[in-house]
């Protein structure tokens, strides 16, 4: 398995240009979400999706929109690009094990997103 | 999930344990205690996690103090490749989409010299 997968793994923008960062995992996972980690900081969740065609909002989705059309992915897109959204950008999943608490989420490699 | 408190850095030898703590003093009867790590420019990692029995896999062990107030996770033999951030987070009961997310504190640096 390839395990979480993201592309690009770098990525450099004008401010107001958009763009899509790309998620896929082949581990056939419910749970994906989508996290910023700003430098020197925990990681802060953007976005999440239970399942196909639900998405929802998490702790700082301000700027971001996200769909789940199938299992495997989870784009995250940018629709104008600020430079506030700077930052090292980590998609996961994660599937219930039905046990309360022992749920482990994988990650992906990043991108990393400079906005000018 | 209820508050962990770690160390901001730790230094170790290469080849040695390492011992990196964590003080979960207002931990619930069901919050289990996961540690993941997060190596320089990659994404978190799992480690380890647990209720109230001590755990080992391949890669650590988990300590579980005997009131679970605070854990301790183990590396045995400390390697260059063991240098990153270690969280230790805690997971409650998941009962609704947005409780399934992890709660990362600023975690413990972990240095190896070799």
């Amino acid at each position: 398995n390839a395990g979480v997968t993201q592309t690009p793994k770098f990525q450099v923008l004008k401010t107001g240009q958009s763009m899509t960062l790309q998620c896929a995992q082949d581990m056939n996972h419910e749970y994906m979400s989508w996290y910023r980690q700003d430098p020197g900081m925990g990681l802060r969740l953007i976005h999440y999706s239970v399942g196909a065609g639900i998405t929802d909002q998490g702790e700082v989705p301000n700027g971001y929109n996200v769909s789940r059309s199938t299992t495997e992915d989870f784009p995250l897109r940018l629709l104008s690009a600020a430079p506030s959204q700077t930052s090292v950008y980590f998609c996961a999943s994660s599937y219930s094990r039905g046990l309360a608490g022992q749920e482990t989420q994988y990650f992906g490699p990043g991108t990393r997103l400079l906005v000018l | 999930d209820a508050k962990t408190t770690q160390p901001n850095s730790m230094e170790s030898n290469e080849e040695e344990p390492v011992h990196l703590p964590c003080n979960h003093s207002t931990i619930s009867g069901t919050d289990y205690i996961h540690w993941y790590r997060q190596l320089p420019s990659q994404g978190p990692e799992y480690v380890i996690h647990g209720l109230t029995s001590n755990v080992n896999n391949r890669m650590a062990s988990l300590a579980i103090a005997e009131d679970r107030k605070s854990s301790t996770l183990i590396l045995h033999r400390a390697t260059l490749r063991d240098a990153a951030v270690y969280y230790c987070i805690l997971r409650g009961p998941i009962s609704s989409g947005s409780a399934r997310q992890l709660t990362f504190g600023s975690g413990t640096q972990l240095t190896v010299l070799p």
